[in-house]
């Protein structure tokens, strides 16, 4: 199994260009969430979905969109990339809701310049 | 907002050496979960354990909990070079896990 599967793994973006990072799961968990890691600060929450058909903002929701197209896709995009945005992307899913173990893909690592 | 903290920030210790970390959190959870990131890796579950737990062990790993106290420590006994990484704490309530800024451990050789 594949497990999560993010794409790009890494990418480069000037100030005000947009990009959408891909994200599947092939475990047929109900749950996927996108997290940035920025050094010194753990993880924080960007969006998430609770199940298919559903989005909701977490704590860092400024500047990106969310689009979950499927039970197992879940896209994270930016629509006019800024310098702030640079990080280390991660999407994760669960089976259901946060009782059980995530599972994280390898992560993205994106440099807006 | 941060709910975990993580402590310490940053521990060097020997091989074969035991090592902890230890992880606060503010408000009631329903489990605490720790996650281990070698670097520039995604993060891998390591053990959860529920509020009504007060102790789990999975191979060299022992985690406690206390409610009371709102606080847990991950215990590594006989730590190996591959060991060598971060540990992250999160706590899990609802839909959403609020994680720590983590706790990066290295084993000296």
């Amino acid at each position: 199994n594949a497990g999560v599967t993010q794409t790009p793994k890494f990418q480069v973006l000037k100030t005000g260009q947009s990009m959408t990072l891909q994200c599947a799961q092939d475990m047929n968990h109900n749950s996927m969430y996108w997290y940035r890691q920025d050094p010194g600060m753990g993880l924080r929450l960007i969006y998430y979905s609770a199940s298919e058909g559903t989005t909701d903002k977490g704590e860092v929701p400024n500047g990106y969109n969310v689009s979950r197209l499927n039970k197992r896709e879940f896209s994270l995009r930016l629509e006019s990339a800024a310098p702030s945005q640079t990080s280390v992307y991660f999407c994760a899913s669960i089976e259901q809701g946060a009782r059980g173990e995530l599972f994280f893909g390898e992560g993205s690592r994106l440099t807006v310049l | 907002s941060q709910q975990g903290e993580e402590d310490p920030q940053a521990l060097s210790i020997q091989e074969g050496e035991n090592a902890t970390m230890n992880c606060s959190y503010k408000t009631s959870i329903n489990n605490l979960q720790w996650y281990r990131q070698n670097s520039g890796r995604g993060l891998v579950h390591l053990i959860l354990i529920r509020s009504n737990e007060r102790e789990k062990h999975s191979g060299r790993l022992r985690v406690t909990l206390d409610t009371s106290k709102k606080s847990s420590s991950l215990l590594i006994t006989a730590s190996r070079a591959a060991d060598t990484a971060s540990y992250f704490c999160a706590t899990a309530s609802n839909y959403q896990l609020i994680w720590g800024a983590g706790t990066k451990l290295i084993i000296k050789p």
